[in-house]
């Protein structure tokens, strides 16, 4: 029973360059949240996703980013013109339903190195 | 604006002996808390909760302790393994039911053999 997978695991990007960022949720789980490490600080909330419809993106600049979860195909955080202040681990969590008793699973992140 | 905080960034502890992790929040409103656990090139794990009806929780080598009037949650671990040694994450949100975790910034705790 796979986990949930991201990838790319690592990706460089100079500025100005997008990143795409992909996260695949575990069998059965239509809940898709996406947070944010920066260096010497803890993961913060962006967005939250299920199938085709995004239910909560209080926590993403209000610029350059982007989420989608498709019907078919993974979760996709999308950063236009990236900037060396995206440079962060970006992890990817799913869970059955939108309740948190059920936990979050989360992937093994990406991490992001603006040039 | 960090609303949950984890002072200490490490600790080192010998095997066997207890760790114990401290975490401190801001916001009134949170009353819901979990502990995550994290290693290397993984993403973070699950390992306790404790909602706020509650003032202790056990699972094991794991006890999550809440104190609501102070704003602080500890994690012991007892007795502490090798295995044990990783980050640690302390998180909550307003509501078991709430989706939006507020993680603090970790502890990394190394367990010595």
């Amino acid at each position: 029973n796979a986990g949930v997978m991201q990838n790319p695991r690592h990706l460089v990007r100079r500025r100005g360059q997008e990143a795409r960022l992909r996260c695949s949720p575990m069998k059965g789980h239509s809940h898709v949240y996406w947070y944010r490490q920066l260096p010497e600080e803890g993961l913060k909330f962006m967005v939250y996703l299920q199938k085709e419809n995004i239910i909560d993106e209080s926590g993403m600049p209000k610029e350059r980013f982007s989420a989608e979860f498709p019907k078919e195909g993974p979760s996709i955080l999308r950063i236009q013109q990236v900037v060396r202040g995206d440079s962060a681990a970006y992890f990817c969590a799913s869970s059955p339903n939108g309740m948190l008793y059920n936990e979050q699973f989360f992937g093994p992140g990406t991490r992001l190195t603006v040039l | 604006d960090q609303q949950v905080k984890q002072n200490s960034p490490s600790l080192s502890v010998q095997e066997g002996r207890i760790s114990i992790l401290n975490c401190d929040y801001t916001n009134s409103m949170f009353d819901y808390f979990l502990w995550y656990k994290k290693y290397p090139a993984e993403g973070p794990t699950f390992l306790i909760s404790i909602s706020s009806i509650k003032d202790k929780n056990e699972d094991g080598r794991f006890t999550v302790f809440l104190n609501k009037s102070a704003k602080h949650l500890s994690l012991h671990i007892v007795p502490s393994q090798p295995g044990d040694s990783a980050v640690y994450f302390c998180a909550a949100s307003e509501g078991s039911n709430d989706y939006k975790l507020s993680f603090g910034a970790g502890t990394t705790v190394t367990v010595r053999a």
